[in-house]
């Protein structure tokens, strides 16, 4: 199995800022890794695919990066309906996908 | 507009079956995998099953291996996901998804609203 650990777990953040969580993998996934965001009361919103594909109609201050098992989504200026759980996701053995445990992102 | 609708959720017994149906439309349907995932409220989401675009390749989560039966009916634009011997960490909002991924799985782009299962003595 691949274990998936993100950090931090949560962070506190103001409109504005710059926001790096990273992911990582036990195994080498290679570049199978999505970004996910959630809010409270509804369905996960697919950000990135493939490391750094940016998913049709998101903002472009979200971007990713990373490869192997070390990955980052980052969050340029920071904007009000962007504080939301985060996850990263992998499928280096499809069809079988992992989500990691998740980052919260809240207002400081 | 993709739509995604699922159907058979409800309150039940431990031990006992669930069958939970997806709806597909707007999209050319047997071109793309189709999975299931649970949340449950305040917890991350659990990926449970996916199937391909054309029945052939088929992965459960460990947790549901054994129980969980995923199919699909490509005529109907239909995935159904059979849960036997219910349990009740089984109690979860079960999202069907569809693939980003055109013949191959990749990412998980549109979501239905979910129908929640309850599994209650």
């Amino acid at each position: 199995d691949i274990k998936m650990t993100q950090s931090p777990s949560s962070v506190s953040a103001s409109v504005g800022d710059r926001v790096t969580i990273t992911c990582q993998t036990s195994q080498d996934v290679r570049k199978f890794v999505n970004w996910y965001q959630h809010k409270s009361g509804g369905a996960p919103k697919l950000l990135i695919y493939d490391t750094s594909n940016l998913q049709r109609g998101v903002s472009s201050r979200f971007s990713g990066s990373g490869s192997g098992t070390y990955f980052t989504l980052t969050i340029n200026n920071l904007r009000p309906e962007d504080f939301a759980t985060y996850y990263c996701q992998q499928y280096n053995q499809a069809p079988l996908f992992t989500f990691g445990p998740g980052t919260t992102v809240d207002v400081k | 507009e993709v739509q995604l609708v699922e159907s058979g959720g409800g309150l039940e017994r431990p031990g006992t079956s669930l069958r939970l149906s997806c709806a597909g439309s707007g999209f050319i349907f047997d071109d793309y995998a189709i999975h299931w995932v649970r949340q449950v409220a305040g917890k991350g989401p659990e990926w449970v099953s996916g199937i391909s675009w054309n029945g052939a390749k088929i992965g459960y989560a460990d947790s549901v291996k054994g129980r969980f039966t995923i199919s699909r009916d490509n005529r109907r634009n239909t995935v159904s996901l059979q849960i036997n011997s219910l349990k009740k960490e089984d109690s979860a909002m079960y999202y069907c998804v569809k693939d980003g991924g055109k013949y191959e799985f990749e990412s998980m782009d549109v979501w239905g609203k979910g129908t929640t299962v309850t599994v209650s003595s």
